[in-house]
């Protein structure tokens, strides 16, 4: 089944100790991407990346990383979570063939930092 | 600069009359619009897609949408609600600056159906 993928799903965490989320998808997409998603605010980028190892800021990259090492794989890294962090998280990935703006979403994570 | 506004945060209708979500969008370039739906503790599901083919859009489960370029709308439409309906929905742009891998969210509008 195509899809993507995210793990965790639900994490709670302390302020400073870093965190990983990973997203994976089985599609080949090239494009990936992250979004942030706060109550009245919708959907807002954080990073995206169009290919292996080519990634760039989206519109809220403040306190984050990301890494494309292999196709399938868009990690979102905290090395230092706040509590603004706290949100919920979406990735998704789309491709030049059907068109890089038909994205398809994972499930979610909800992180709470305190 | 693209943006979209999405009028009503919060709709309600009665099952079996028809839904109306409206959205407007604000585009430099020729947009391709969207609406994704979300339902409760679920991901975005892709509902319809804008390219410029054709101006009024089928999507999944009975939704359609219209783009009116001399209005900058693209509303989305379902003759009869169900209650499974029920969720929140973006209308979205993407485009901006000329990346048609960037997509601008609306802020979202969520439908609630009455028994």
């Amino acid at each position: 089944e195509a899809q993507v993928t995210q793990n965790p799903r639900y994490l709670i965490t302390v302020t400073g100790k870093k965190l990983t989320v990973t997203c994976s998808q089985n599609m080949n997409h090239e494009y990936m991407s992250w979004y942030r998603q706060d109550p009245g605010l919708g959907l807002r980028q954080i990073y995206y990346s169009m290919n292996v190892e080519v990634t760039d800021k989206g519109d809220v990259p403040e306190g984050y990383k990301v890494s494309r090492k292999e196709k399938r794989n868009f990690p979102l890294i905290l090395e230092s979570p706040s509590p603004n962090q706290t949100s919920l998280y979406f990735c998704a990935s789309s491709s030049r063939q059907t068109g890089t703006d038909t994205q398809y979403f994972g499930p979610g994570t909800r992180l709470t930092v305190l | 600069a693209q943006s979209v506004t999405q009028l009503d945060s919060h709709v309600s209708v009665s099952e079996g009359t028809p839904v109306l979500l409206r959205c407007n969008y604000s585009s430099s370039y020729s947009p391709s619009l969207f609406w994704y739906v979300q339902h409760p503790n679920k991901g975005l599901q892709l509902l319809l897609k804008y390219t410029s083919a054709a101006t009024l859009v089928k999507g999944i489960n009975g939704f359609e949408a219209e783009f009116k370029k001399s209005e900058t709308s693209f509303h989305l439409t379902k003759p009869s609600a169900h209650m499974s309906d029920a969720a929140e929905y973006f209308c979205v742009v993407s485009g901006y600056g000329g990346a048609t891998n960037k997509l601008i969210f609306g802020t979202g509008t969520l439908l609630a159906v009455q028994p």
